[in-house]
């Protein structure tokens, strides 16, 4: 029982190249999200799923796309990268009942230069 | 003004110290939680609680609704509880939506 996985670990982007991140889980939780972690701010909600086969915006989806793959995985697309996008992404799932917390990812390192 | 604030930002303490971590936050909430960060990143969940009081081992969590504050103390503290702790605040029904605190940086010296 792995938790949620995420790929890559760390990736260095120039501007204006796309790359997918990819996140996984294998608890067979209903909802999954996408967060980005930034110094001197705390997480901020890019796309969430609360279901497989639905996908909505949170707080910063501009310049992101999401896949719900299937009920295991959640991916964020960046189409053209941008320096303001380097930070580090986490995924996390939920079972999806609302007394379950979070379970989160390790984190994927990503710099735009 | 964010809307989960947390106290203090950094936080040195000795060996076998009590430990306290504040957060207030201004919005209407379903319920609480307290995350831990190690360095290296990986993200755990410490307690998801709604009213009164949750213990687990040396970590005590408490949240009072009407002022609209939460408080997670350590007791006996080790260099290993060393980390990154940060309140968050459910939001958003069934979704389960978070709004995060910045964290509060802990590290407690041998």
């Amino acid at each position: 029982n792995a938790g949620v996985t995420q790929t890559p670990k760390f990736q260095v982007l120039k501007t204006g190249q796309s790359m997918t991140l990819q996140c996984a889980q294998d608890m067979n939780h209903n909802s999954m999200y996408w967060y980005r972690q930034d110094p001197g701010m705390g997480l901020r909600l890019i796309y969430y799923s609360a279901s497989e086969g639905t996908t909505d915006k949170g707080e910063v989806p501009n310049g992101y796309n999401v896949s719900r793959l299937n009920k295991r995985e959640f991916s964020l697309r960046l189409e053209s990268a941008a320096p303001s996008q380097t930070s580090v992404y986490f995924c996390a799932s939920r079972p999806g009942t609302f007394w379950e917390t979070q379970y989160f990812g390790p984190g994927t390192r990503l710099l735009v230069l | 003004k964010n809307e989960v604030e947390q106290s203090p930002q950094n936080l040195t303490a000795q060996e076998g110290e009590f430990i306290t971590i504040n957060c207030s936050y201004s919005v209407g909430i379903s319920a609480l939680h307290w995350l831990q960060q190690h360095p290296g990143g990986g993200i755990v969940s410490l307690f998801m609680l709604s009213s009164g009081k949750k213990k687990h081992g040396r970590l005590i969590a408490t949240i009072n609704i009407q002022e609209k504050h939460s408080s997670l103390h350590i007791t006996a503290s080790h260099p290993r509880d060393s980390a990154v702790y940060i309140c968050a605040v459910t939001y958003g029904g069934a979704t389960n939506k978070l709004i995060f605190g910045t964290g509060t940086l802990l590290a407690v010296q041998p």
